[in-house]
């Protein structure tokens, strides 16, 4: 399938397990970016990648990391999940003209 | 800091009626400005986007007005329909260059169309 998909698309884990979020996208496009979105806060970016193997913090980078080997997928892990990661996750990357395509995202619950 | 706010959160309009979402952004470096629809259960999708250097662009209903000295730009929807009930956010990005190609977003606004 052509576009960006994101899995799983739900997830329930407990406190201080480890969970990865992973990405796809099948354009080759350079620039991937992380997001969580939570009510009353909109979207904000976690962590980015201009390529393969060049990842940077976002602006809620803590308790988050991610790898970058492969310029089609940007894997995102919470090293010890908390409650407050219960979030929507989206998963975007940036064609040449600048627009962000966006995941439909993986829902997670924290318990 | 938000660099950029975005009002109202929430909306509700009759069919028909046009909604006006309204968006300020602080940093003058900022030089692209896209607007981004999200159903629900389904990631933002760009709907409309804009430059400085015009102050409105049309793309069918949708309208953005760019007032650059203001640092204001919003979103009009011409004729709303039931289908365009939606979260919509606004977004501002130094896109010349030197910011990763990082968008900042408004925290979004909830929109409602009645029949």
């Amino acid at each position: 399938d052509a576009g960006i998909t994101q899995s799983p698309r739900y997830k329930i884990t407990e406190t201080g397990r480890q969970v990865t979020l992973m990405c796809h996208q099948t354009w080759s496009h350079s620039y991937m970016f992380w997001y969580r979105q939570d009510l009353g806060h909109g979207l904000r970016l976690i962590y980015y990648s201009a390529a393969a193997d060049i990842t940077d913090k976002g602006e809620v980078p803590d308790g988050y990391v991610v790898s970058r080997s492969k310029t089609e997928n940007f894997p995102l892990t919470l090293e010890s999940a908390t409650r407050s990661q219960t979030s929507v996750y989206f998963c975007a990357s940036r064609d040449a003209l600048g627009t962000q395509y966006f995941g439909p995202g993986t829902r997670l619950l924290v318990l | 800091q938000q660099q950029v706010k975005q009002s109202p959160q929430s909306l509700i309009v009759q069919k028909g009626g046009i909604p006006i979402i309204n968006c300020a952004y602080e940093n003058t470096a900022f030089d692209y400005f896209p607007w981004y629809q999200q159903f629900p259960g389904k990631g933002p999708a760009l709907l409309i986007a804009i430059r400085p250097d015009v102050s409105e662009k049309k793309e069918g209903r949708f309208t953005i007005s760019f007032n650059k000295s203001a640092k204001q730009f919003s979103l009009h929807i011409m004729d709303s329909q039931p289908g365009d009930s939606a979260t919509y956010f606004c977004a501002a990005i130094r896109d010349s260059g030197g910011s990763n190609y990082k968008l900042t977003f408004g925290k979004g606004t909830l929109l409602t169309v009645n029949p």
